[in-house]
């Protein structure tokens, strides 16, 4: 079955440091997604990615993100400047279409500011 | 903002028994998801619900959308050890390419 794939599974980087999270979705698909866990709590939106632009952000995806689909394959999520609070499980994942279609997530990137 | 209420936060329940979990907007939303996550895993897409009213089932899993579209359960009949994990529903508006999930109910089921 089809994956969309996270690299790396762990993360630990310094507070101000920059951090870019990779993902490869699903080959067919043409929404991409970035979504965030902190641990033990819910699922939260951080972005969505179409036709090589935004679609929609959410009030946390601020100026220290960005996201960008360099190679036709690849969808990166870019922090610029780490904070503590971004510690949390970084989720990407992919849809075929709109409306009636599943999300595919990727296994997660835990990411750990020190 | 949006809100996705989710009821119970957690529940335990021995093997066999049933499991219901409840999902709440505080406005109309266009369709529902629900998705499964096992500890330490990555939410998997369970199953998508549109129209109002609508019933899904999946084996032991039945899913109802309400009539105004506003709220959504999940019922788990005979729970087995397999179905632990945390059970998120995920709400979107008109614009389907943004998910509210709700807080999750987390499922301990005893052998």
């Amino acid at each position: 079955e089809p994956e969309v794939t996270q690299t790396p599974s762990h993360q630990v980087t310094q507070m101000g440091q920059e951090v870019i999270l990779r993902c490869v979705p699903i080959s067919n698909h043409l929404y991409f997604y970035w979504y965030r866990q902190i641990l033990g709590q819910k699922v939260e939106f951080l972005v969505s990615f179409y036709n090589n632009e935004i679609s929609e952000k959410s009030e946390i995806f601020d100026d220290q993100f960005s996201v960008e689909r360099p190679d036709g394959s690849n969808f990166t999520l870019k922090i610029r400047s780490t904070k503590l609070e971004d510690s949390a499980m970084y989720f990407c994942a992919s849809s075929a279409g709109r409306g009636n279609y599943g999300y595919t997530f990727g296994s997660g990137t835990r990411l750990t500011v020190v | 903002g949006q809100q996705v209420m989710q009821i119970p936060q957690y529940q335990h329940v021995q093997e066999g028994e049933d499991f219901t979990t409840y999902c709440n907007s505080s406005t109309t939303l266009s369709n529902i998801q629900w998705y499964k996550q096992r500890p330490g895993g990555h939410p998997v897409f369970l199953i998508q619900l549109v129209k109002s009213g609508e019933v899904k089932k999946q084996k032991r899993l039945t899913f109802q959308f309400g009539e105004a579209k506003k709220n959504s359960s999940l019922h788990i009949t005979a729970t087995q050890t397999t179905d632990v994990g945390t059970y998120f529903c995920a709400g979107a508006l008109y614009n389907f390419n943004k998910f509210y999930f709700g807080s999750g109910t987390k499922l301990n089921v005893k052998p």
